[in-house]
């Protein structure tokens, strides 16, 4: 049981460059989000699914875009990297909205743009 | 967003000796509140939670107060220990939002031994 899982680990891009950021979790949940963080700015939410075939933005959306393919994998992709996207990168999954709100939180990608 | 006001942003304190972490919210609709513990290259973790039908909540050495009508909450840390040394993360559900999170921005604890 590996939890939530996130690829890649590190990630150097070019600004204008295009990349997706792959989650994966194993625990049957639900609900599945995209934060951002940034030194001294916590986390900050990106987008969020709170069921198979339903996303929503959150409080930083612009200039990125998800996929929940299915019920296990929520991708975050960026079309034209910018530099003020260079941050760390963590997807969270929780069982159910109003049940079971724990959120449980992949190891994160590193995202430099140059 | 609603904001989660979290203090004090860095905190230092003897091994053995209480540590207390404060976090205001503004969103009244928040019901759900959650601390998580980060060490370093790691993701957030969580290490206790409380519910707005609850004032309090103990865990072993951790426990959370909640005080609603203030819109207030504390993670209180007793007897610590160098490998409580990490950064601490307050958080308050968003309301329609399948219990997203809105996080503050996090306190820096450091337990000298």
């Amino acid at each position: 049981n590996a939890g939530v899982t996130q690829t890649p680990k590190f990630q150097v891009l070019k600004t204008g460059q295009s990349m997706t950021l792959q989650c994966a979790q194993d625990m049957n949940h639900n609900s599945m989000y995209w934060y951002r963080q940034d030194p001294g700015m916590g986390l900050r939410l990106i987008y969020y699914s709170a069921s198979e075939g339903t996303t929503d933005k959150g409080e930083v959306p612009n200039g990125y875009n998800v996929s929940r393919l299915n019920k296990r994998e929520f991708s975050l992709r960026l079309e034209s990297a910018a530099p003020s996207q260079t941050s760390v990168y963590f997807c969270a999954s929780s069982y159910s909205p109003g049940l079971q709100e724990t959120q449980y939180f992949g190891p994160g990608t590193r995202l430099l743009v140059l | 967003g609603e904001n989660v006001e979290q203090h004090p942003s860095t905190l230092s304190v003897q091994e053995g000796d209480s540590a207390v972490i404060k976090c205001t919210y503004s969103d009244s609709a928040s019901n759900y509140f959650p601390w998580y513990k980060q060490e370093l290259g790691k993701g957030p973790q969580l290490i206790i939670d409380i519910r707005s039908n609850v004032g309090e909540k103990k865990d072993q050495r951790i426990a959370v107060t909640l005080n609603k009508t203030a819109k207030h909450f504390s993670l209180h840390i007793t007897e610590t220990q160098p490998e409580d040394s990490a950064v601490y993360f307050c958080a308050a559900s968003i309301k329609n939002s399948g219990y997203a999170l809105n996080f503050g921005k996090g306190t820096s604890l450091l337990v000298t031994p």
